[in-house]
């Protein structure tokens, strides 16, 4: 089955700076790579997403990069604001009827003001 | 629309107790799934369903069960419930369909076993 391994699993950068957080998949197969939000106290929430037919996407602040070869895929946040504070969670599965999705273990982030 | 909800936040367990994670959804999602979240240790897959009658296995089942007999309903069941099963829980939803991946989470239940 899937695994996924993510890096750091604390983070912190001063508000303006950029943070990056790193996940490695085993499965090959996978085709599908969300990126979901934490805060405190609430359930995740999905932020940007990406397919393994895309090299990169890019929502404002927000980009995530694929590397299929590798097996690898990055979120890169710009000019943090201190809101950007939480647990970052990165996933990957196939795109398939069942649609069983595979979480990292997590990464929190502090952005210090 | 209240989204997915779970019931309840919070509950202290002893050991071998049972007890049942409630989840419903009013999204009219097929897709639902029971994740754990230890402390540094990311969401572990439980159980999903892709519909109603239709369950399997996640990464980690073992003292666990569940049911879909509804659409709606997706209650985790614990047996005999152990330290090693403290943890929050959470429940999500999706409408799985072409360009439609987003999985909708509820709030979370913590629950300690003692």
């Amino acid at each position: 089955g899937e695994n996924v391994e993510q890096h750091p699993s604390t983070l912190s950068v001063q508000e303006g700076d950029s943070a990056v957080i790193k996940c490695t998949y085993s499965d090959s197969a996978s085709n599908y790579f969300p990126w979901y939000k934490q805060e405190l106290g609430k359930g995740p929430q999905l932020i940007i997403d990406i397919r393994s037919n895309v090299g990169e996407k890019k929502d404002q602040r927000i980009a995530v990069t694929l590397n299929k070869t590798a097996k690898h895929f990055s979120l890169h946040i710009t000019e943090t604001q201190p809101e950007d504070s939480a647990v970052y969670f990165c996933a990957a599965t196939l795109l398939d009827s069942s649609y069983k999705l595979i979480f990292g273990s997590g990464t929190r982030l502090l952005v210090r003001p | 629309n209240a989204g997915v909800t779970q019931t309840p936040k919070f509950r202290i367990l002893k050991i071998g107790q049972s007890m049942t994670l409630q989840c419903t959804q009013d999204m009219n999602h097929n897709y639902m799934y029971w994740y754990r979240q230890d402390p540094g240790m990311g969401l572990k897959l439980i159980y999903y369903s892709v519909g109603a009658g239709i369950t399997d296995k996640g990464e980690v089942p073992n003292g666990y069960n569940v049911s879909r007999s509804t659409t709606e309903d997706f209650p985790l069941r614990l047996e005999l419930a152990a330290p090693s099963q403290t943890s929050v829980y959470f429940c999500a939803s999706t409408q799985r369909r072409a360009g439609a991946n987003v999985l909708t989470f509820g709030a979370g239940s913590r629950l300690t076993v003692l």
